[in-house]
């Protein structure tokens, strides 16, 4: 049961937009930064967002992430196929004093 | 380049024990947080554990507390850890991750390939 909650899945059409919502409370997503990972399986998870809404460098700006009281959304646009993969949000739960994860929604690109 | 490899996956029968490595290359080890996440067969990442860069603050989550024990050595640029009493629900792929350097950051930004673990009889 994760602490943090997304959707299963979403879908959308190449070229589109899609966004992903992360549900969590104050002792999370409401006191501490958001982050998102991009990722395939087989292979490491890439961050795509930190501090609630900063790309790394190398990551396109079709990548965003903003964040309202208890809530964080990902928004990717321009899709693509190859961004077909499981997209986690993070943070950290100041009650718990741990790490905390979303369950991870699939993208889908139809 | 900047890089975290994995090592020490297997299988372990339930009630065992293993030891899990990751060595850090390609940038200055003692400066960052890492962490240990994990991701269970068909399940989602799961956060394990967290130690400073200087190894004085350590937390772990829940579900492993009391059995898994996180450690870093800074003169051999890596980190460790050491699981007991391994249960089945500890089977996944276990990642090491490098925290992003900024303050109130739980982000990571580097993470290695992974290895596995399977606890099974």
């Amino acid at each position: 049961q994760s602490v943090l909650t997304q959707p299963p899945s979403v879908s959308a059409a190449p070229g589109q937009k899609v966004t992903i919502s992360c549900s969590g409370s104050s002792s999370n997503i409401g006191n501490n930064y958001v982050s998102w990972y991009q990722h395939l399986p087989g292979t490491a998870p890439k961050l795509l967002i930190y501090g609630n809404n900063k790309r790394p460098s190398g990551i396109p700006d079709r990548f965003s992430g903003s964040k309202s009281g208890t809530s964080a959304t990902l928004g990717i646009s321009g899709l693509q196929t190859g961004d077909e993969a499981d997209y986690y949000c993070g943070t950290w739960d100041s009650s718990l004093s741990a790490g905390a994860f979303g369950g991870g929604t699939k993208l889908t690109v139809l | 380049q900047v890089q975290l490899v994995e090592s020490g996956g297997g299988l372990v029968k339930p009630g065992g024990s293993l030891r899990l490595s990751c060595a850090a290359s390609g940038f200055t080890f003692s400066d960052y947080h890492m962490s240990w996440i994990r991701q269970a067969p068909g399940k989602g990442l799961q956060w394990v554990s967290y130690i400073t860069g200087s190894g004085s603050t350590i937390y772990y989550a829940d579900s492993v507390k009391g059995r898994f024990t996180i450690s870093r050595d800074n003169a051999k640029n890596s980190l460790y850890v050491q699981m007991n009493s391994l249960r089945a629900e500890d089977t996944a792929v276990y990642f090491c991750a490098r925290r992003v350097d900024i303050v109130g950051e739980n982000a990571f930004d580097i993470w290695g390939q992974g290895t596995m673990v399977t606890v099974s009889s």
